[in-house]
């Protein structure tokens, strides 16, 4: 059964300041995604990385995949209050259709 | 392009009653997804779609009924509906060759 673990699951940080936010799962994968969440609101797309070492930026945020540790980071630098909301990360098994299976989520409160 | 669209967007229903949730999707999309969302939680999958006439079980599918008639279209429907399933209903779809899924906009019941 595929586990995906994030911590830490609250996170309160200063404008200006980096934070790593850090994503674990427990079987092979060859899909996984991050996703912001704003109260209320439905899921956007942020990242979806597919190979080991794969990392992609947009913005302040930044993430990364090590398929071998399997383990996923996204990493916010010189966070805006803006970034406030509610971060998941999903995993999807190797191949096939299934759906994702998502951690509990990571909710981030960024303070001016 | 509307996308993903959800209907209804709020309901409320007396423990007993049935309904169905209706997702349709305008992106010639083969692969359809059903999730719940509950406080605290990342999303779980209920049932997916391969194809028209096609479905599957996901992790939480008790309760739970599902049809794909056509392609563009996925029902979710609660026969006997429970208080446990006051939840956040999201529907998803995407391509058989894609990565992304895209999400609608979510449909909030509540049962009493």
């Amino acid at each position: 059964e595929l586990k995906v673990e994030q911590n830490p699951l609250f996170l309160s940080m200063q404008e200006g300041k980096n934070y790593t936010i850090y994503c674990n799962y427990s079987t092979t994968s060859d899909r996984l995604y991050w996703y912001r969440q704003d109260p209320g609101k439905s899921l956007e797309s942020l990242f979806v990385l597919l190979s080991n070492g794969a990392v992609k930026q947009e913005g302040r945020l930044m993430a990364s995949l090590d398929t071998k540790a399997r383990l996923s980071t996204l990493h916010i630098t010189a966070a805006v209050h803006d970034l406030s909301a509610t971060y998941f990360c999903a995993v999807a098994p190797r191949g096939g259709a299934d759906g994702l299976t998502f951690g509990k989520g990571t909710h981030l409160i960024i303070q001016p | 392009n509307a996308g993903v669209t959800q209907t209804p967007k709020f309901r409320v229903l007396k423990t007993g009653q049935s309904m169905t949730l209706l997702c349709a999707q305008d992106m010639n999309h083969e692969y359809m997804y059903w999730y719940r969302q509950d406080p605290g939680m990342g999303l779980r999958l209920i049932h997916y779609s391969v194809g028209e006439g096609t479905t599957a079980k996901g992790e939480v599918p008790d309760g739970y009924n599902v049809s794909r008639l056509k392609k563009q279209n996925f029902l979710l429907g609660l026969e006997s509906a429970a208080p446990s399933q006051t939840s956040v209903y999201f529907c998803a779809s995407r391509m058989h060759s894609g990565y992304e899924q895209y999400f609608g906009p979510g449909t909030r019941l509540t049962v009493t």
